[in-house]
C-alpha cells in the first residue's frame, strides 16, 4: 500500500538556519504529493503541493520538487522564522483511489529559536 | 468567510458514553472526512463521504460512526466501542474534481474520556 516517510524529529533551528525536511513516499500509481504545516491547537493548512515529476511547489519560501527517481519530495526553506515553527506533513494522494486516499507521514515539529 | 467549523474544540467523555463531534462547512464541497490524529503516528483516517447519503470507511473506522444527510455537515460518532478514543479530531473537506485537490481542514476537537 501507500506509505509516506518524513524524518524523525523534534528538529530545532537558530533562526535564519536552512531548513531541510526529508520526506520519502511508496506509491502504487502516480501519487500528487502534498506539505501540510499545523500550527498549535489548530487543524492543518496547506504550505505546497507538486502534481507531477520535476514540479516545484512553491509558498512563503518554502519549496519543494517531486523526484520520481528517488521518490522524494523534500522541504527545504533558505532562512527559516520564529513564526515557522510547527508540525511539518508530508502527505500523498494516490490516483488509484482518489482523494479519499490521502496518506500523511508522522510529521516532524520543527522550533526555531530566536 | 468559507470554511470548516469543528466543534467543541474540547470534549470530555466518560467511559460508556457515546459522544457525536460536529463538523460543518460551508465551502460547497462535495467530499468531506474524518481523521484521527495521536503524537507521533500522524493523521490516520476513519471515515470519508463523496456524496450526500453515502460513506465509506477509512483505515480505523471500528467504533466510530457517521452521517451525511446534507452536503455541508459531517457529524463523527464515537461509541463506547472504540476502546482508546482520547486523541485529536480533524474534520476536513474538498472538491470532489480530482486527486490532486486539496483538503481544507478544521481547527479540531480534542477528546479526552475521563
Amino acid at each position: 500500500g501507500d506509505s509516506v516517510t518524513q524524518m524523525e524529529g523534534p528538529v530545532t533551528l537558530s533562526e535564519e538556519a536552512f531548513l531541510t525536511i526529508n520526506c520519502t513516499y511508496t506509491a502504487t500509481g502516480y501519487p500528487s504529493l502534498f506539505w501540510y504545516v499545523q500550527y498549535p491547537g489548530e487543524g492543518l493548512q496547506l504550505l505546497l503541493k507538486a502534481t507531477k515529476a520535476d514540479d516545484k511547489g512553491s509558498n512563503k519560501g518554502f519549496e519543494a520538487t517531486y523526484r520520481k527517481e528517488t521518490t522524494s519530495f523534500h522541504l527545504e526553506k533558505g532562512s527559516v522564522q520564529v513564526s515557522d515553527s510547527a508540525v511539518y506533513f508530508c502527505a500523498l494522494s494516490d490516483p488509484d483511489f482518489g482523494n479519499e486516499k490521502l496518506t500523511f507521514g508522522t510529521g516532524t515539529r520543527l522550533t526555531i529559536i530566536p | 468567510d468559507g470554511g470548516i467549523t469543528q466543534s467543541p474544540k474540547y470534549l470530555f467523555r466518560k467511559e460508556g458514553q457515546n459522544v457525536t463531534l460536529s463538523c460543518e462547512q460551508n465551502l460547497n464541497h462535495d467530499a468531506m472526512y474524518w481523521y484521527r490524529q495521536d503524537p507521533g503516528q500522524g493523521l490516520r483516517l476513519i471515515y470519508y463521504s463523496q456524496i450526500v447519503n453515502d460513506f465509506q470507511k477509512g483505515d480505523i473506522a471500528e467504533g466510530y460512526s457517521v452521517s451525511r444527510e446534507k452536503k455541508e455537515s459531517f457529524p463523527l460518532t464515537v461509541t463506547s466501542a472504540q476502546k482508546n478514543p482520547t486523541a485529536f479530531y480533524l474534520c476536513a473537506s474538498s472538491p470532489r474534481t480530482g486527486w490532486n485537490t486539496e483538503a481544507f481542514f478544521g481547527q479540531g476537537t480534542r477528546l479526552t474520556v475521563v
